[in-house]
């Protein structure tokens, strides 16, 4: 079945570094979407990617989706202790009402 | 005001015990989901509704069995707990429907079932 996968599945930085999480999919995405959740708490969104190769700036948070739309990645630059979490990507099957997440990658702060 | 909010937060029970969690979302969105989140943080999507009907059931034991009164309920009924059921049930809502795009999805804060 389908799979996305994310790599690092953990980061450790020091405050002040850069982070980055890749998502692979073994088939074509139709989209990729986001999601940060915090220790203890729920996913909430933050971006949808739709077009090839399209590239989203959120502040410090900068979203990739490859030309082939089979991957995607998150960077964030000059990390803060508000960045600790999980950062899941998932990907947004057009028709078939589900969104199907990636392995995760947890981000932890090293102040 | 909460969007998707899900009941109980937490719950600790028996082995073989039975079980329900209750979602409610005030969105006026058409879709809703269950997502079980394990230990290692994996979410596994269980089941979709859209407009009360079932759409998705990603080979779920039939001992869990989901219910949507209106299209802004859904609860998860769960038989004969067994210990690798233990793990976060979150539920979610997106406004997408059969033929468009699934939307950004609004999870609600999540329900911690702990089995004994």
């Amino acid at each position: 079945g389908q799979q996305v996968m994310q790599i690092p599945q953990y980061q450790h930085v020091q405050e002040g570094e850069d982070f980055t999480t890749y998502c692979n999919s073994s088939t074509t995405l139709s989209n990729i979407q986001w999601y940060k959740q915090r220790p203890g708490g729920h996913p909430v969104f933050l971006i949808q990617l739709v077009k090839s190769g399209e590239v989203k700036k959120q502040k410090r948070l900068t979203f990739q989706f490859g030309e082939a739309k089979k991957n995607s990645s998150l960077h964030i630059t000059a990390t803060q202790t508000t960045d600790v979490g999980t950062y899941f990507c998932a990907d947004g099957n057009f028709g078939n009402e589900k969104l199907t997440f990636g392995t995760g990658t947890r981000l932890t702060i090293i102040p | 005001d909460t969007a998707v909010s899900q009941t109980p937060k937490y719950l600790v029970t028996q082995m073989g015990n039975d079980k329900s969690i209750k979602c409610e979302q005030n969105l006026g969105h058409d879709t809703m989901y269950w997502y079980k989140q394990d230990s290692k943080k994996f979410l596994k999507i269980m089941f979709s509704y859209n407009n009360k009907e079932l759409i998705i059931n990603e080979t779920v034991p039939n001992r869990f069995s989901p219910k949507s009164p209106d299209k802004a309920h859904l609860n998860l009924h769960i038989n004969s707990l067994e210990l690798g059921d233990s793990a976060v049930y979150f539920c979610a809502s997106s406004q997408g429907g059969r033929v468009a795009n699934t939307g950004e999805l609004f999870f609600g804060e999540g329900s911690r079932l702990t089995v004994l």
